[in-house]
């Protein structure tokens, strides 16, 4: 079925661990980007790309990294797990920059750092 | 920068009746796109209603429409014979037309319940 996948739905990590949330989506959307989602907060923009090889940072961009090497993938980093970077993570897809078209997105990640 | 406030953490409705969530938002554009997302227990983000700034009429999606008050920068959510599965943390968004800085900014959210 066409959309946004992400895995893994649900992961635990230990403080200082690094890990990387998938995303993928195969409707061959130009725009992705990464969100965080805090209660109280709603959702948070961490990193967006307009493009394969093209990515910039969004509202909380620090501890994360991210590249575009196709237009497929957009994979999430964490390069050193902090308690601050537990939340939910939800992956989303943009048919293209026009703002007609709202996102797409994936299913979430509940990510725990202990 | 634009941001986009809702200011009502929760709602409660009572089966079949009608609720109004609220959103505002502060722009200095004339034109852009906003929306309301339902998030269900599920966690899964799903478009409801997208309004066009340009368009003057309210936008209409079956049993959902908005109120868009585009001098007040208001954009209401109307959601007329609730049912149970409407129940759900719902977003108002909003989104630039174009370019790369077409990013969509949310609000905080609504918690709506729906009493049987």
């Amino acid at each position: 079925n066409a959309g946004v996948t992400q895995t893994p739905k649900f992961q635990v990590l230990k403080t200082g661990q690094s890990m990387t949330l998938q995303c993928a989506q195969d409707m061959n959307h130009e725009y992705m980007s990464w969100y965080r989602q805090d209660p109280g907060m709603g959702l948070r923009l961490i990193h967006y790309s307009v493009g394969a090889g093209i990515t910039d940072q969004g509202e909380v961009p620090n501890g994360y990294n991210v590249s575009r090497s196709t237009t497929e993938d957009f994979p999430l980093r964490l390069l050193s797990a902090a308690p601050s970077q537990t939340s939910v993570y939800f992956c989303a897809s943009s048919y293209s920059r026009q703002g007609y078209y709202g996102y797409t997105f994936g299913s979430g990640t509940r990510l725990t750092v202990v | 920068a634009q941001t986009v406030t809702q200011s009502q953490p929760e709602m409660s409705v009572q089966e079949a009746e009608t609720v109004t969530l609220s959103c505002t938002y502060d722009t200095s554009e004339s034109d852009y796109y906003l929306f309301w997302y339902k998030q269900p227990p599920s966690r899964q983000m799903i478009l409801v209603i997208r309004q066009e700034a340009y368009k003057q009429q309210n936008a209409t999606e079956n049993r959902f429409s908005v109120n868009f008050q585009k001098a007040a920068k208001s954009f209401s959510l109307k959601i007329s014979d609730s049912q149970l599965g409407d129940a759900a943390m719902y977003f108002c968004a909003y989104r630039r037309p174009t370019g790369a800085n077409s990013k969509l900014t949310f609000g905080k959210g609504i918690t709506l319940s729906v009493r049987p």
